[in-house]
């Protein structure tokens, strides 16, 4: 069964590093999501992306966070200087346009940001 | 804006039966989503309803819809040790962004 797939699984880095999270969709979904996951905390919504640009995102979206697709496969997000704050589970997720809007989440990269 | 509520925990013995609660607020949710997180993985979509539905049922799982009171749950029958995970509800709304809104997750418990 095709499953999204997110590298590296644990990244741990030093307070205003920049960090790369990676994704890989299932091949045939257009639509890629991010969303973080902050310990003991709700499931939030980051971004989504839909033909090569951002279509809807959230106000923990801000200036720090960029997305991109570099390539055919990859969906990258990128936090140019990591807070303390930012330490969290990031998921990614994707979803045909059929109207049903059924993501398909990744496995999550913990980040933590000492 | 919206918002989704469960409760934190719930803690069955093997074979009985699970039901886990969720309440939503927004009243144009039109898809109402389970999904089951298992330690260290990712978010695995287990069913969803639409919203002119009542009820749906798949193998083990029971989805019922209280539109009126704005209630969704997911009952697990004859419930295993493997189904012990953390339970997401989610909604979305059709017309207007069909991002997920998530709850806080219902962590169960099964014990032999």
């Amino acid at each position: 069964e095709p499953e999204v797939t997110q590298t590296p699984s644990h990244q741990v880095t030093q307070m205003g590093q920049e960090v790369i999270l990676r994704c890989v969709p299932i091949s045939n979904h257009l639509y890629f999501y991010w969303y973080r996951q902050i310990l003991g905390q709700k499931v939030e919504f980051l971004v989504s992306f839909y033909n090569n640009e951002i279509s809807e995102k959230s106000e923990i979206f801000d200036d720090q966070f960029s997305v991109e697709r570099p390539d055919g496969s990859n969906f990258t997000l990128k936090i140019r200087s990591t807070k303390l704050e930012d330490s969290a589970m990031y998921f990614c997720a994707s979803s045909l346009s059929d109207g049903k809007n059924i993501q398909y989440f990744g496995a999550g990269t913990r980040l933590s940001v000492l | 804006g919206e918002d989704v509520e469960q409760s934190l925990f719930l803690s069955v013995r093997e074979g009985d039966s699970s039901v886990i609660n969720c309440t939503y607020t927004d009243s144009s949710s039109t898809y109402l989503y389970w999904y089951k997180q298992e330690p260290g993985a990712g978010l695995q979509l287990l069913t969803y309803i639409f919203s002119n539905m009542d009820m749906k049922q798949d193998q083990r799982l029971t989805v019922l819809l209280n539109k009126k009171d704005k209630h969704l749950s997911l009952r697990i029958a004859d419930t295993q040790t493997g189904d012990s995970a953390i339970y997401f509800c989610a909604e979305s709304m059709r017309g207007g962004s069909y991002i997920p809104t998530f709850g806080r997750g219902t962590s169960l418990i099964v014990h032999p």
